[in-house]
């Protein structure tokens, strides 16, 4: 049974670094074909990509974001951390981590998402 | 990137109603498409993946199909339960891009 959850703070001031980790559970993330991403979700809005770690560190990243994101991942710990630099108030949002199945070309299993919110 | 545009924003439908949902990629991306159904405050549910193979444990009344840029999302007979956000999703290319969603509310 795969699971994953999210953790973090809820809310973080402009300018800070948003640093959020994922535990995950029922696989391995040293396991070929595997990848774990984060999207968020403004309130109200669609979903957006952010970033995604693969089973050998292959990591990919919103061009849009790209300069301020950072992914990476302890495989002992079973855990990816996101880290968003720079945050705004824009950046207020349910974050979440998924399961990226079939080469992590779409996402099979889903954390609950923790909303941040930024505000000073 | 590849933009991804859904069609219709929202549509109000009866259960039992057939309910059809458009996904238009502004390039191909041959059958690399993935359906999600959302719940207010909830985490997405993958329903589809490779446009047409149903996820496991997916109710078999949610069907996928086409391929290159034009995509459909089908809802044989909607239930109570179905009333939910809608998402495509490309997986041809990075960045993963997501439409921007369709609503499907009573009627």
């Amino acid at each position: 049974q795969i699971t994953l959850k999210e953790s973090g703070p809820t809310l973080v001031k402009p300018t800070q670094t948003l640093t959020l980790t994922c535990t995950f559970s029922g696989f391995s993330l040293s396991t070929s074909g595997v990848g774990v991403g984060w999207i968020r979700q403004p309130p109200g809005k669609a979903l957006e990509w952010l970033a995604l770690i693969y089973w050998d560190d292959d990591k990919r990243y919103s061009p849009s974001l790209k300069n301020r994101l950072t992914i990476t991942k302890d495989t002992s710990k079973n855990q990816v951390v996101l880290t968003l630099t720079n945050m705004d108030p824009v950046d207020t949002a349910t974050y979440y981590c998924a399961h990226g199945g079939g080469y992590a070309a779409h996402f099979d299993y889903w954390g609950q998402g923790t909303l941040v919110t930024v505000s000073s | 990137d590849i933009q991804m545009t859904q069609s219709p924003s929202s549509v109000s439908a009866s259960v039992g109603d057939r309910v059809t949902i458009t996904c238009r990629a502004s390039q191909g991306i041959s059958s690399w498409l993935a359906w999600y159904q959302q719940k207010p405050g909830k985490a997405p549910k993958l329903l589809i993946y490779a446009a047409s193979s149903l996820q496991s444990g997916v109710p078999s009344r949610f069907s996928g199909s086409g391929s290159g840029t034009d995509f459909t999302l089908t809802i044989s007979s909607l239930q109570p339960e179905d009333f939910a956000t809608y998402y495509c999703q490309q997986a041809k290319s990075f960045p993963r891009t997501f439409g921007q969603g369709t609503k499907v509310e009573i009627k």
